[in-house]
């Protein structure tokens, strides 16, 4: 079945570093691919989509490219901030016209000052 | 425009007791989903509906959770008896269609904070 596999966190940076969260999948056909932040008391946002392969979403400084060739869908930020301390999730939708995601485990990321 | 609205934000009940928690989609969305998330088991999907039927609800731990969608701008999670176990935090979500591409997001509410004491 289709599944998502996430950078183990947590992850802990200092404000102005890069930032890189692994973000893997498996899945047959071609798969809407998604990030999504959540932060403390609140629920999942969406934070960037590509839909097909080579697409880069793009949001707040975040990128993510669709690379088809090797299943990924990793998250990128030049610079953190504060701000940015979240839980980080990737996920996939499964196709079946009622856009159900499967998400991978979550990256908890916390940027210090 | 509102998101998803769950109600209530925070629920402290007693073992044995029923619990009902609430969600209202987005107006003009036709698919709805419910979820749990705990520290050990992440995020769940518990079922889904699609122009209110329910598709899939294999996610349901056991026959004592039940849910429902009597209309577009309505749903409801229910567990009866509740146990320990089911304390966490449940999410609604609702999304627009969007085709066999599945290229629409889903929009989340705050979701609702169980403790079963």
């Amino acid at each position: 079945g289709n599944s998502v596999t996430q950078m183990e966190g947590p992850v802990t940076l200092s404000e102005e570093a890069f930032l890189t969260i692994n973000c893997t999948y498996t899945a047959t056909g071609y798969p809407s691919l998604f990030w999504y932040v959540q932060y403390p008391g609140e629920g999942l946002q969406l934070l960037l989509k590509a839909t097909k392969a080579d697409d880069k979403g793009s949001n707040k400084g975040f990128e993510a490219t669709y690379r088809k060739e090797t299943t990924s869908f990793h998250l990128e930020k030049g610079s953190v901030q504060v701000s940015d301390s979240a839980v980080y999730f990737c996920a996939l939708s499964d196709n079946q016209g009622a856009q159900k995601l499967v998400f991978g485990q979550g990256t908890r990321l916390t940027i210090n000052p | 425009d509102a998101g998803v609205i769950q109600s209530p934000r925070h629920e402290v009940t007693e073992m044995g007791q029923e619990v009902t928690l609430r969600c209202k989609p987005i107006s003009g969305h036709n698919s709805l989903f419910w979820y749990r998330q705990t520290m050990m088991r992440g995020l769940e999907l518990l079922i889904y509906f699609n122009n209110n039927v329910p598709i899939d609800d294999s996610g349901m731990p056991e026959d004592r959770f039940s849910a429902k969608m009597p209309n577009a701008s309505f749903s409801t999670l229910k567990i009866q008896p509740s146990e320990p176990r089911d304390s966490a935090v449940y999410f609604c979500a609702s999304s627009p269609a969007g085709g066999a591409r599945g290229n629409q997001p889903q929009h989340f509410g705050d979701g609702t904070r169980l403790s079963i004491l």
